[in-house]
């Protein structure tokens, strides 16, 4: 299967700062998804970008899919963005999900 | 359009007991996926199901754990007996894509069952 790698595992950000994470994967693949894990376990899509950049708010992402990494980029960063975000990349044929291990992110007052 | 649901949303046994948990997914979608996510860890597949048969269910524990989609819309995931280290979440997924079919299609996650083994 593919493999996933996210990086930092573990981030720790002043409110306001900025922060990118970043997703490896190792094959090509047909769709790569951020999501967010509150408090509470539910996984929460925050994009859905096989290829490009997107935005939303003070998030943005960027695939570059023939290098086989995404970037999640955080601006002026709010406590309510603390918890754990996961990347997860799909293979092509068989609608297979890979997750990575998730980038667990804490934002202090 | 209504999410993915999942119910109960929290469930305490004892070791050796049996439990099951319910989903259903996102109207329309054919694609439905069984997550365990252990502690500290991303979720990991445990079955996937195409309408009403089964896609991949390699990392499944067979000899403990079963789970149907008889009528191609909601599934049961039945864990039998329990043991310590099927405390999880258990998080079930849904998607509107098919196996080989072309396209991108965004996976959709309901609130998940925490189960607690004693």
């Amino acid at each position: 299967g593919i493999q996933v790698e996210q990086s930092p595992p573990d981030l720790i950000l002043q409110e306001g700062a900025n922060s990118t994470l970043r997703c490896n994967f190792s094959d090509s693949v047909n769709n790569l998804q951020w999501f967010h894990q509150n408090p509470w376990g539910q996984l929460i899509n925050l994009f859905y970008i096989p290829s490009g950049t997107k935005q939303n708010g003070r998030l943005s992402a960027t695939t570059v899919a023939t290098e086989r990494y995404s970037l999640l980029y955080i601006s002026s960063s709010q406590t309510t963005d603390s918890g754990v975000y996961f990347c997860a990349s799909q293979e092509e044929y068989f609608n297979k999900f890979y997750f990575g291990s998730g980038t667990k992110l804490n934002v202090k007052p | 359009e209504a999410g993915v649901a999942q119910s109960p949303r929290y469930k305490i046994i004892e070791k050796r007991q049996s439990v099951a948990f319910w989903c259903n997914p996102i109207s329309g979608h054919a694609t439905l996926y069984w997550y365990q996510q252990i502690l500290g860890q991303g979720p990991k597949l445990l079955i996937q199901f195409q309408n009403n048969g089964v896609v991949d269910d390699s990392q499944l524990p067979k000899d403990r754990f079963s789970a149907e989609r008889l009528k191609g819309v909601d599934s049961t995931l039945k864990i039998q007996p329990a043991k310590l280290e099927d405390s999880a979440v258990y998080l079930c997924a849904s998607t509107g894509g098919r196996v080989g079919l072309a396209g991108n299609y965004e996976q959709y996650f309901g609130p998940g069952t925490r189960l607690t083994v004693t």
